[in-house]
């Protein structure tokens, strides 16, 4: 069973500009998170989709980052324009089944904002 | 609001030696808790799930409990390898029951050889 893809792997931007990243969940996963890691932090939810409708977007920075989950698979989350604090590991992970069920997570993309 | 606090935040030990990682939560109604690890650079890589209704449970080398009416979990290492070096985190649910994880910072194991 193929795992949770992830593209970029790393993406390196000036300040103010914009990034997007892509995620493809596992076949069949219908809930999906993005999280944001922070170097010596845990990662924390930006937001949460339940096939293509938004679950909690609640700690998503909504000024400047944006999501959508186009036909309930993949995923794009958008940055623009990028600040230095975004610097970070953006993760993707998706599970199936009800929220008792297992997360799995993707590789991650690094984001470093100079 | 849901916490989560690993200590220590960097452990480093000689290959061989028996070691514990701890997690504590602040909130103990939680249905179940997850530990992860990671190696710099990676993702997260699922290493046990232990729901609530259980005490423990074990993969290969790995053995975590978990304690709710405490509010602790530990992860057990036995025998410890130096492929074992990498961050380890805990997490639990939030509230809202949609399955959003709040993690703890991690504790970064070092085994020397």
């Amino acid at each position: 069973e193929a795992g949770v893809a992830q593209s970029p792997r790393y993406k390196i931007i000036e300040k103010r500009q914009s990034v997007a990243f892509w995620c493809n969940p596992i076949s069949g996963h219908a809930t999906l998170y993005w999280y944001q890691q922070i170097l010596g932090q845990g990662p924390k939810l930006l937001i949460q989709f339940q096939n293509n409708g938004v679950v909690d977007d609640s700690q998503l920075p909504k000024d400047r980052f944006s999501a959508e989950r186009l036909k309930g698979v993949d995923s794009t989350l958008k940055i623009q324009p990028a600040k230095l604090e975004d610097s970070a590991v953006y993760l993707c992970a998706s599970r199936t089944g009800g929220s008792y069920n297992e997360q799995f997570f993707g590789p991650g993309t690094r984001l470093t904002v100079l | 609001k849901q916490e989560v606090t690993q200590i220590p935040a960097a452990l480093s030990v000689p290959e061989g030696e028996n070691l514990v990682l701890n997690c504590s939560f602040t909130d103990s109604a939680i249905y179940n808790l997850q530990w992860f690890r990671q190696d710099p650079g990676k993702g997260l890589t699922s290493l046990l799930l232990i729901q609530s209704s259980q005490r423990e449970q074990t993969s290969g080398r790995l053995n975590a409990s978990l304690d709710k009416s405490s509010g602790r979990s530990t992860l057990y290492i036995a025998a410890s390898q130096p492929g074992d070096s990498a961050t380890y985190l805990c997490a639990v649910p939030g509230s809202g029951n949609t399955g959003k994880l709040i993690f703890g910072q991690g504790t970064t194991l070092q085994v020397k050889p």
